[in-house]
C-alpha cells in the first residue's frame, strides 16, 4: 500500500535549536518525495524535493531508501519556520497524484 | 512561479443547493488538476484527478455524482458540490501541474475554498 507516515503531530522547539521532522513512506516502486509547507493563512507550497538535492531556507532532506525515510532537518530553527509541514510522495510521471502524510506542526518559540 | 487561483475563497450555502468552485492556472497550461479536501487540522485528502478534455478519475470513496468535476480547458477546472449537506462543509483545495513544471511533476496549489453548508 502507498502510504506516508508523519509520526509527530506537533514539534515544539526554541529558536536556534535543531529540528528534525520525521517522514516514512511505503511505496512499491521508485517514488519521488516532497516536503510541502503551509504557513499560517497561506497556501500550500513546495519546500523541497529529493531529486533536486537543494537546501531551501536552511532545510535539507535526504532520501534513505533502506529505511524508507525522508526526514526534514534544519540545524538552527527560526521563528519564521513555524508552520505546518507535509511530507508527500508521488510516482515519477507528471500526472501522478500526491499522497500526503498527516502533517507536523512546527512551533518555534523565541 | 506558477500561480493557481480559486474562486470563491469562501462560500456559505443552504442545504440542498449546489455550489461551484473554480480553479484556474493563471500563467501556465495545466494539463492535470487535482482536487483535495482538507478537514480541520487534518491532511489533504485527494478527491479526484482531472485531465483536460477527459473525465476525472475519482479516488475510492468519493462520490462522482456528488462532486462533479469538469476540466474543459487547459486553464480551468471546476468542482461542483451537488445537493450540498452540512457534512460537505470543508476546505477544498485544487492544484495544477503542467507545462510550466517542466520535466518535473510539481503541483502548484490554489489558496483553497472554505465551504460552509447550513
Amino acid at each position: 500500500a502507498q502510504r506516508v507516515t508523519q509520526p509527530e503531530k506537533l514539534l515544539s522547539v526554541f529558536k536556534g535549536a535543531p529540528v528534525e521532522l520525521k517522514c516514512n513512506y511505503s511505496y512499491s516502486g521508485s517514488p519521488e518525495l516532497f516536503w510541502y509547507v503551509q504557513y499560517s493563512r497561506q497556501r500550500l507550497q513546495l519546500l523541497l524535493r529529493h531529486i533536486s538535492r537543494e537546501s531551501i531556507k536552511g532545510f535539507t532532506a535526504d532520501l534513505n531508501k533502506g529505511e524508507t525515510s525522508f526526514h526534514l532537518k534544519k540545524p538552527f530553527a527560526q521563528e519564521e519556520d513555524s508552520a505546518m509541514y507535509y511530507c508527500a510522495l508521488s510516482g515519477s510521471y507528471n500526472t501522478d497524484k500526491l499522497i500526503f502524510g498527516t502533517g507536523t506542526r512546527l512551533q518555534v518559540f523565541p | 512561479g506558477a500561480v493557481v487561483s480559486q474562486h470563491p475563497s469562501r462560500v456559505i450555502c443552504k442545504s440542498g443547493t449546489s455550489v461551484k468552485i473554480e480553479c484556474r492556472s493563471l500563467d501556465f497550461q495545466a494539463t492535470t488538476m487535482f482536487w483535495y479536501r482538507q478537514f480541520p487540522k487534518q491532511s489533504l485528502m485527494l478527491m479526484a484527478t482531472s485531465n483536460e478534455g477527459s473525465k476525472a478519475t475519482y479516488e475510492q470513496g468519493v462520490e462522482k455524482d456528488k462532486f462533479l468535476i469538469n476540466h474543459a480547458s487547459l486553464t480551468l477546472s471546476t468542482l461542483t458540490v451537488t445537493s450540498a449537506h452540512p457534512e460537505d462543509s470543508s476546505f477544498y483545495i485544487c492544484s495544477a501541474t503542467g507545462v510550466l513544471a517542466g520535466v518535473t511533476n510539481e503541483q502548484f496549489f490554489g489558496p483553497g475554498t472554505r465551504l460552509t453548508v447550513l
